[in-house]
């Protein structure tokens, strides 16, 4: 059974902070990560992928991945309130079986503070 | 822009009832997904169709079926609904196997 370990939280920082997100993976065959954002009584919308070792920026948001750690991790710079939700990391790869089925974990919630 | 809608964001109906939650993709994507999210639970996949007539089931395919005659459709029937169906429902849509997600804005059903 694949796993996706995120912390629940929350994880509370100050406005203009950074916020650190962490999720570790149990499948070494993992080949393809995302974060996703998801605001309270909506959807999750895609704020990163990434698909090889090392950083990967989009505006104040950095993804990184360290596959030999089984690791990856959100970055958000210059924290701002409207940052606060929770974030779902998710992992797909080849090796499932052939079903290439996404595993999310459970999700981060995060809150900035003014 | 992906745009992935959902046939209703707000839906109450009667146990026992046949319930049908539809799904549309405008990119042309080759996958398309059908979750279920509850507090504390996180995300659960009921079914999932990599292509056209081809379906797969999730974790917790039971009391749902699915459909996928045309590709930018996929809808979820709750054969017979029960109270414990009540949840919100989440379609999603993606362009490949390796690929990202895009999520519609989900069908929060209750079943009294």
């Amino acid at each position: 059974q694949k796993e996706v370990e995120q912390n629940s939280g929350p994880l509370s920082v100050p406005e203009g902070a950074i916020a650190s997100l962490n999720c570790t993976y149990s499948d070494r065959g993992s080949q393809s990560f995302f974060w996703y954002r998801q605001y309270s009584g909506k959807s999750p919308e895609l704020i990163m992928s990434i698909y090889s070792n090392g950083d990967k920026e989009d505006g104040r948001f950095t993804a990184q991945l360290n596959k030999a750690s089984q690791y990856v991790s959100l970055l958000i710079r210059d924290s701002q309130p409207s940052d606060s939700a929770t974030y779902l990391c998710a992992v797909r790869d080849p090796t499932s079986g052939g079903s290439y089925i996404p595993t999310f974990g459970r999700g981060t919630s995060l809150i900035v503070h003014p | 822009d992906v745009k992935v809608t959902q046939s209703s964001r707000y839906l109450v109906k009667r146990t026992g009832e046949k319930v049908f939650l539809e799904c549309v993709q405008d990119m042309d994507h080759e996958n398309m997904f059908w979750y279920r999210q509850d507090p504390g639970l996180g995300l659960r996949l009921i079914y999932f169709s990599y292509d056209v007539k081809m379906k797969e089931k999730g974790d917790i395919p039971e009391g749902y079926s699915v459909s996928r005659e045309k590709k930018e459709r996929f809808s979820l029937i709750l054969e017979s609904a029960s109270t414990n169906q009540t949840s919100m429902y989440l379609c999603a849509s993606s362009p490949g196997l390796l690929y990202e997600q895009y999520f519609g804005p989900g069908t929060r059903l209750t079943v009294t």
